[in-house]
């Protein structure tokens, strides 16, 4: 186990559905991360939040929308998605995101997400 | 610009014969270089990482990955292969300038062990 959980771990949802994606992480991270990861293409990062506060927003549309309550916990509240939105969601965090040589991510699971 | 390329999307190795992931980077300043295993079902897991000094990096699973700079390389090596390895690596990049929320990963080379 990586300290990041991630529920549900599989979610098929139509299009006009609204639901939440949950990520939860024991480690005492300030810093967490959603990521995108479809087949043969990059991770694509979607979210980044240090300290509860969005630090980064990659051009996502406004279908996924990111919140933060408290370091611990990430929210992907999704609505009126499309068919090319399905992928499996990464959640990630790691100590903080400045500069530092010992950083790295810690990844849940996964959400593997069916869009109809 | 940040860039990271894995360019073999399978890699195939028969159980106990070496095998190598490619990968290859561009950054503009000094490259932090990192590789990610992630097996069926889970996240992505670290399995090491170059920032600087020697240029062979040792990290889990008795994996080592040889940083070239006039290359831009960072291939991912083991001596032995075994089926248990069967996953799939993403390599991954960021500008040793800015934040660690640049990390960019590759697309990923899924390895393949028969025994």
């Amino acid at each position: 186990e990586t300290g990041v959980t991630q529920t549900p771990r599989h979610l098929v949802m139509g299009m006009t559905n609204k639901k939440s994606l949950k990520c939860e992480q024991h480690l005492g991270h300030n810093a967490m991360y959603w990521y995108k990861q479809s087949a043969k293409k990059p991770l694509e990062l979607m979210f980044v939040y240090s300290l509860e506060e969005r630090v980064e927003n990659n051009s996502v549309p406004s279908r996924f929308s990111p919140e933060c309550p408290n370091s611990s916990h990430l929210f992907l509240h999704l609505h009126t998605l499309q068919p090319e939105d399905s992928a499996l969601y990464l959640c990630a965090s790691s100590q903080d995101v400045r500069q530092s040589t010992n950083e790295k991510l810690f990844f849940g699971s996964g959400t593997q997400l069916s869009v109809l | 610009a940040q860039s990271v390329a894995q360019p073999e999307d399978q890699v195939n190795v028969a159980e106990g014969n070496p095998l190598t992931v490619k990968c290859t980077y561009s950054v503009s300043g000094n490259p932090y270089l990192f590789w990610y295993v992630q097996y069926p079902n889970r996240g992505l897991q670290f399995l090491l990482k170059y920032i600087t000094g020697d240029n062979l990096v040792k990290g889990s699973y008795g994996f080592e990955a040889e940083f070239n700079k006039s290359q831009t390389s960072f291939h991912l090596k083991k001596p032995s292969a075994l089926v248990s390895d069967s996953a799939l690596y993403f390599c991954a990049v960021r500008d040793g300038y800015s934040s660690a929320s640049k990390i960019i990963f590759g697309s990923g080379t899924r390895l393949s062990i028969r025994p």
